[in-house]
């Protein structure tokens, strides 16, 4: 079974650019979860989709940031427009089920954001 | 403040010893814990997970042990390998909340 994929795994852009991250979760995990790490700090909570629907956004930093999920497959992450402070690396995690506490979160390899 | 703090940060270790890395969460009402290893450039990979009523739980040569009162957990390598060069993050769930908190890791490195 495959597992949780990121493209790309790098990405270096200037500011002001814009950016779109993708994210396929594994197979008929209704939940998927984006997460960010900036340089020296711990992996924090972006946002939770179910299946289409936006669960709980409260992570995202600001409105430069824009998440999407049609469908319920795949899901887009665009920084637009990028700043120096959105470098980090950007997880996407699927699970299974309601979504809850219990779940095991499957990690994708993440994106490298590099923003000049 | 970061509601789970991890020590050390990293450590370096001969292969075939033992090593213990140490994980102090705020995280309440607490859920589960959960060990995770990220190998580089990877994604993180569940390890252990324990729940209030567990203190202990073993995946092969790494055990984890949880003191809910005191509110620490610890996760022990034995015999370690090069491959067990790795991040290993501290992440703890709020009862109710599917939000996990994360240490920011122990950067562990094995050598010959």
């Amino acid at each position: 079974e495959a597992g949780v994929t990121q493209f790309p795994s790098h990405s270096v852009i200037e500011k002001g650019q814009t950016v779109t991250l993708r994210c396929d979760p594994i197979s008929g995990h209704d939940n998927l979860y984006w997460y960010r790490r900036v340089m020296g700090k711990e992996i924090k909570f972006l946002l939770h989709f179910v299946k289409e629907s936006k669960q709980d956004e409260s992570g995202m930093p600001n409105n430069r940031f824009l998440a999407e999920r049609t469908g319920g497959t795949y899901s887009t992450l665009k920084v637009q427009p990028a700043e120096l402070e959105d470098s980090g690396v950007y997880f996407c995690a699927s699970s299974q089920g309601s979504g809850g506490f219990e779940e095991t979160q499957y990690f994708g390899p993440g994106t490298r954001l590099l923003v000049l | 403040k970061n509601q789970v703090e991890q020590s050390p940060q990293s450590l370096i270790i001969l292969e075939g010893k033992n090593c213990t890395l140490q994980c102090n969460y705020t995280v309440s009402p607490f859920s589960n814990l959960r060990w995770y290893k990220q190998d580089t450039g990877r994604g993180p990979v569940s390890l252990t997970i324990m729940t209030f009523s567990e203190n202990t739980k073993s995946n092969g040569r790494y055990t984890a042990t949880l003191d809910a009162d005191t509110k620490q957990s610890s996760l022990h390598i034995t015999a370690s390998q090069l491959s067990d060069s790795a991040s290993y993050i501290c992440v703890v769930s709020d009862y109710g909340d599917y939000k996990l908190s994360f240490g920011a890791g122990t950067t562990v490195t094995v050598r010959a």
